[in-house]
C-alpha cells in the first residue's frame, strides 16, 4: 500500500448535504495536498499544507473548506456541492515542502464522489 | 494552466513489446515527474528526472528529458498485463512561486496478453 489512505472509497450526496472526506497518511510526512480529477481533465491541485499551515488555495470555491489538525491527517468538508463536482477526489503527501520540487508524492486511492 | 501534454492519449500493444510515452511542456521546469494510476486507484510515483539530467533508468522503465525540445519520453520495456494503466507526466516549472506538480491529462496504455 501506498501509506495514504482515504475515507469513504464512494460518496453519494445530494447538493444540499454536508460530508467530508477524510485523509492520513502514515509515512511520516508534513506536507499534504487535495486533488481533484474529473474525466478528460488534467489533475487539478486545490489545497497544500505544510506542517499544519495551508499554503496554497487554488481558488478553490468555498464550498469546498479544507481542514488539516496534524501532520497525519487532512479532512476536506463538504457542502451545497454542485453536480460538477462530481470527481476523484485524491489526497497525498511529501516529506515537506523545503525540498518540494524533488520529491515524489504519494497518493491515496482516492474518494469517488457523485453529487446527485 | 496546462503544463504537461502526454501523447499519444491511448496506446495499446502486445505483451512482450516495448511501449513508449511522450510528454511535452511549454516553461521552464525544475523537474519532471512520471505517476502511474491503474483504474480505481491513486497514483503511483515511478521515476523523477532533474533538468540536469538527460536519462534516468529503474527496471523496465527508462526515462529521458531533452529541455532544448521541452519534451520527456517514457519507455516500458517487455511490457506485461500489469503495466495497464494510465501514465502522467508531471512538471515542476523552474522560478515558480508554489508546489504545484501540474500534470498532463496522461497516456492509457492497454497490454493484451
Amino acid at each position: 500500500e501506498t501509506g495514504v489512505t482515504q475515507t469513504p472509497r464512494h460518496l453519494v450526496m445530494g447538493m444540499t448535504n454536508k460530508k467530508s472526506l477524510k485523509c492520513e497518511q502514515h509515512l511520516g510526512h508534513n506536507a499534504m495536498y487535495w486533488y481533484k480529477q474529473s474525466a478528460k481533465k488534467p489533475l487539478e491541485l486545490m489545497f497544500v499544507y505544510n506542517f499544519k499551515e495551508q499554503t496554497e488555495n487554488n481558488s478553490v470555491p468555498s464550498r469546498f473548506s479544507p481542514e488539516c489538525p496534524n501532520s497525519s491527517h487532512l479532512f476536506l468538508h463538504l457542502h451545497t456541492l454542485q453536480p460538477e463536482d462530481s470527481a476523484l477526489y485524491l489526497c497525498a503527501s511529501s516529506q515537506d515542502l523545503s525540498g518540494a520540487p524533488n520529491q515524489p508524492q504519494h497518493f491515496g486511492d482516492g474518494t469517488r464522489l457523485s453529487i446527485l | 494552466s496546462q503544463q504537461g501534454e502526454e501523447d499519444p492519449q491511448a496506446l495499446s500493444i502486445q505483451e512482450g513489446e516495448n511501449a513508449t510515452m511522450n510528454c511535452s511542456y511549454k516553461t521552464s521546469i525544475n523537474n519532471l515527474q512520471w505517476y502511474r494510476q491503474n483504474s480505481g486507484r491513486g497514483l503511483v510515483h515511478l521515476i523523477l528526472i532533474r533538468s540536469n539530467e538527460r536519462e534516468k533508468h529503474s527496471g523496465r522503465l527508462r526515462v529521458t528529458l531533452d529541455t532544448s525540445k521541452k519534451s520527456s519520453s517514457l519507455l516500458i520495456t517487455a511490457s506485461r498485463a500489469a503495466d495497464t494503466a494510465s501514465y502522467f507526466c508531471a512538471t515542476v516549472p523552474a522560478n515558480q512561486a508554489g508546489t504545484a506538480l501540474i500534470f498532463g491529462k496522461g497516456t492509457t496504455l492497454s497490454v493484451s496478453s
